[in-house]
């Protein structure tokens, strides 16, 4: 079965400042990869997502992320980090020919000014 | 664009009561997903609907059932509520294509058990 791990717990980062997320996955073979976000008390948003091809991904709000099979990652990734990104991330994986997604323990990001 | 609807947005219910959440996928999409949200962690998948069948169960308990209708909307019925079950529910949908397809969550139910 696949899982995922994302390290970090909380992240504060400077309005401004660059941010990176980490997320690991573990499947035997090329997974399915997303990341949404949720707000305090929202849904959950997607970002973007990797499904094949192009291994660095552009997403909505500025976000981008990179598949590195050799690392087994999808580090979530943004160059300069707005007030509204405060909020917790989530990397999610999915198998092919399977219908669920497991998701990480979620990462929260709190901006400062 | 139209998204995922679910109702109601907040619930509060008495242990050993009965709950029914609802869940209107986007239009045109025919899979639906639940997964609950418990107080500080990560969404835990429930169960999927793929044209009013399921396709996919996770760790939901015997005292949940759920099903999908004809117009691809779908309810999630609660019973013998238990302290435990407080929690964000998310339904999601998508449209099939085979296997894992990009998921659209509603913006939840939160039920509170007390």
């Amino acid at each position: 079965a696949q899982s995922v791990t994302q390290p970090d717990i909380h992240i504060t980062v400077s309005e401004g400042a660059s941010l990176e997320l980490r997320c690991n996955y573990s499947y035997g073979a090329t997974p399915y990869l997303f990341w949404y976000v949720q707000s305090p008390g929202q849904g959950l948003q997607l970002l973007l997502k990797y499904f094949s091809g192009d291994t660095l991904v552009q997403g909505i709000k500025g976000f981008e992320a990179e598949f590195k099979r050799s690392q087994s990652s999808f580090n979530l990734r943004k160059p300069s980090v707005h007030w509204s990104d405060a909020a917790e991330y989530f990397c999610a994986v999915g198998a092919p020919n399977d219908y669920k997604l497991s998701f990480g323990a979620g990462t929260t990001v709190t901006v400062r000014a | 664009a139209a998204g995922v609807i679910q109702s109601p947005r907040h619930l509060i219910k008495e242990k050993r009561e009965t709950a029914t959440l609802k869940c209107y996928p986007i239009p045109r999409h025919d899979t639906v997903y639940w997964y609950q949200q418990g107080p500080g962690q990560d969404p835990q998948f429930l169960i999927s609907f793929y044209e009013k069948m399921q396709s996919d169960k996770g760790s939901i308990p015997d005292r949940f059932s759920a099903q999908q209708f004809s117009d691809y909307h779908s309810e999630l019925n609660m019973s013998s509520l238990e302290l435990g079950d407080s929690a964000l529910y998310f339904c999601a949908s998508s449209l099939y294509g085979g296997g894992v397809e990009t998921q659209y969550f509603g913006p939840g139910t939160r039920l509170l058990v007390l």
